[in-house]
């Protein structure tokens, strides 16, 4: 299958400082993205759909200024955690879709463990 | 409010033995159900799915059961085989024609040699 890949996969960074996560669709262009939080023992949240050439849609609660999502290319879309504090601490995951597949045929990366200490 | 929940966070089964795996949901308007697989330090990848027109789909030693009136979805894994043991995520589309899906919390599978 399709191939995604993110990084970093673990990140530890101060308060106030800005991480950057990177999420390539490697053999596929994917004109869509999204990006995931999952915090411990919960679902995988949608934060954002991330589009190619366009602004990314955020989710009700999601601080569009500070979760910086840019779709630059259609094998990469990053996501930006600015400022970050203790409470961004979570699992970071992408997918992406192969342009005109199904819904069921999303590729996940493998997820970025941020910590803010 | 979750809406589409896992109730059960773990489940042990002996290889060779059937696994069965629930997902409730609260969304009458979910049209397209799926199950994600995923193993530790991996992306979840994407296993079986059912549109809310069947109640029955089966993939190999997967089938994935939807009961619309109860609002309850099942995945069977028979047999069971160790290389099974893994976090079951089952997760629901909202049919106004977004992509965005809504996952339950997982459920880890462990298969017992």
């Amino acid at each position: 299958g399709a191939v995604v890949s993110q990084h970093p996969s673990r990140v530890i960074c101060k308060s106030g400082t800005s991480v950057k996560i990177e999420c390539r669709s490697l053999d596929f262009q994917a004109t869509t993205m999204f990006w995931y939080r999952q915090f411990p023992k919960q679902s995988l949240m949608l934060m954002a759909t991330s589009n190619e050439g366009s602004k990314a849609t955020y989710e009700q609660g999601v601080e569009k200024d500070k979760f910086l999502i840019n779709h630059a290319s259609l094998t990469l879309s990053t996501l930006t955690v600015t400022s970050a504090h203790p409470e961004d601490s979570s699992f970071y995951i992408c997918s992406a879709r192969v342009s005109g597949s199904y819904v069921g045929e999303l590729f996940f990366g493998e997820g970025s463990r941020l910590t803010v200490l | 409010d979750q809406q589409v929940k896992q109730n059960s966070p773990s489940l042990s089964v002996q290889e060779g033995r059937i696994s069965i795996l629930n997902c409730d949901y609260t969304n009458s308007m979910f049209d397209y159900f799926l199950w994600y697989k995923k193993y530790p330090a991996e992306g979840p990848t994407f296993l079986i799915s059912i549109s809310s027109i069947k109640d029955k789909n089966e993939d190999g030693r997967f089938t994935v059961f939807l009961n619309k009136s109860a609002k309850h979805l099942s995945l069977h894994i028979v047999p069971s085989q160790p290389g099974d043991s893994a976090v079951y995520f089952c997760a629901a589309r909202d049919w106004g024609g977004s992509e965005k899906l809504v996952f339950g919390k997982g459920t880890k599978l462990t298969v017992n040699p």
